[in-house]
């Protein structure tokens, strides 16, 4: 094990809605980041957080926001959900010692 | 922002043979080159990585270039075996607490 847990694993979540994920990074790493990777694709950057700040965004709309917590876990929040949402996304836990450790993901299915 | 990019997007090889996937970036600033293999349905996974102070670096069958003049990096695979067929990433950072810009991804595919 890696040591960075994503839940849930899977999700199917109507147009409209709102959604939550979670991302517990892996001990001693303090920098939180999160990717959407759609089928076929490479993972595309949404934002980082570093010491419970927001360290960076990507080209992702304002409907995609986040927080990371005193114990460095974080949580993506996606509201008004469009079918083009649907994705695998990923959290990624890093330090200034080590490189990316990616978290098994959450398979996000918009209907 | 960084640009990655890398070809090609597939890839097939016989068994035993070399690979090699090649990546390009835009930001001069990047100094951080990591390499990830994402099996299908799995997580993406840190196999090798360089730095830009480094020109080469090597770990038993997989090694990675770097030129940072041509600003292009490469990931090599020899004597390559069925189980290396998966989804190939370079991705580029300014390292520390920057953010990862990653590639558009190889498909491998080693031939028995």
């Amino acid at each position: 094990e890696t040591g960075v847990t994503q839940s849930p694993t899977h999700l199917i979540k109507t147009r409209g809605q709102q959604v939550t994920l979670r991302c517990s990074s892996q001990s001693g790493h303090n920098t939180v980041s999160w990717y959407q990777q759609a089928l076929g694709q490479g993972p595309q950057f949404i934002f980082q957080y570093y010491r419970e700040e927001e360290n960076g965004r990507g080209n992702f709309p304002p409907r995609f926001s986040g927080l990371q917590f005193p114990n460095y876990s974080s949580e993506l929040n996606v509201n008004a959900l469009e079918l083009d949402d649907s994705a695998l996304y990923l959290c990624a836990s890093s330090s200034d010692t080590y490189g990316y450790t990616f978290g098994s993901g959450t398979r996000l299915t918009v209907v | 922002g960084e640009n990655v990019e890398q070809h090609p997007s597939t890839l097939s090889v016989q068994e035993g043979d070399s690979a090699v996937i090649k990546c390009t970036y835009s930001d001069s600033a990047s100094n951080y080159f990591p390499w990830y293999k994402q099996e299908l349905g799995k997580r993406p996974q840190l196999i090798i990585d360089i730095r830009s102070n480094v020109g080469e670096k090597k770990d038993q069958r997989i090694a990675v270039t770097l030129n940072k003049t041509a600003k292009h990096f490469s990931l090599h695979i020899t004597e390559t075996q069925p189980e290396d067929s998966a989804v190939y990433f370079c991705a580029a950072s300014r390292g520390g607490y920057q953010k990862v810009t990653f590639g558009t991804g190889t498909k491998l595919q080693v031939i028995p």
